[in-house]
């Protein structure tokens, strides 16, 4: 299998519950980001991984919680959510960490959550 | 806060019709890139700009960057149902994170 994959591709959960979005890429990519896309607005850069290590957290609550335990995988860990977190939840890969020049970012297809 | 400001929101016109949708901004980009996107699918890329006034062609659509690297255009002919999709632009800074504007939804109408 090639490009980028992410599991499942819907979720619907409770606010009590805990989940867990599956990240893997195909590509031999060193840099990993979680996404997320909501209804009217621009796309929101969460978290950015390089080489299995954080180097990004934009302001995202906790109870959003990424792991990356290796290069070709990467987690998003769910708990205690809130009705304004669905959306559909991006995950996507490039080469390297974005450059000044240029970069390219390889997207899976999402996981449309919903919180109920 | 840096923004991209992409125009119009929403565009449906009948095949064969040529369009211009837009992307502009306040800030200076080191690059800007365009994706397309299409219904329970992600963003997939179509082209990359770096230089001021660079046009960049991929068939029947002509990408351009504004000279002052703020703003860019997308330039479709002869409209196709293919092309149907949300259009979104995203600007890079050096040592900057990638921000990306709300997208032009397209829809070609056959």
């Amino acid at each position: 299998e090639t490009g980028v994959t992410q599991t499942p591709r819907h979720l619907v959960m409770g606010m009590t519950n805990k989940k867990s979005l599956k990240c893997e890429q195909h590509l031999g990519h060193n840099a990993m980001y979680w996404y997320k896309q909501s209804a009217k607005k621009p796309l929101e850069l969460m978290f950015v991984y390089s080489l299995e290590e954080r180097v990004e957290n934009n302001s995202v609550p906790s109870r959003f919680s990424p792991e990356c335990p290796n290069s070709s995988h990467l987690f998003l860990h769910l708990h205690t959510l809130q009705p304004e977190d669905s959306a559909l939840y991006l995950c996507a890969s490039s080469q390297e960490l974005m450059q000044e020049i240029s970069y390219e970012q390889y997207f899976g297809p999402g996981t449309r959550l919903t919180v109920t | 806060t840096q923004l991209l400001e992409q125009s119009p929101q929403f565009l449906s016109i009948q095949e064969g019709e040529n369009l211009t949708v837009y992307c502009n901004s306040s800030s200076v980009f080191s690059s800007l890139q365009w994706y397309r996107q299409e219904p329970g699918e992600g963003p997939v890329l179509l082209v990359t700009v770096v230089t001021g006034g660079e046009v960049k062609k991929l068939k029947r659509l002509t990408f351009q960057f504004g000279d002052a690297r703020k703003d860019s255009s997308l330039h479709i002919t002869a409209a196709q149902p293919g092309d149907t999709g949300l259009y979104l632009c995203a600007g890079g800074k050096r040592d900057d994170k990638i921000i990306f504007g709300k997208g032009t939804r397209l829809h070609i109408l056959p």
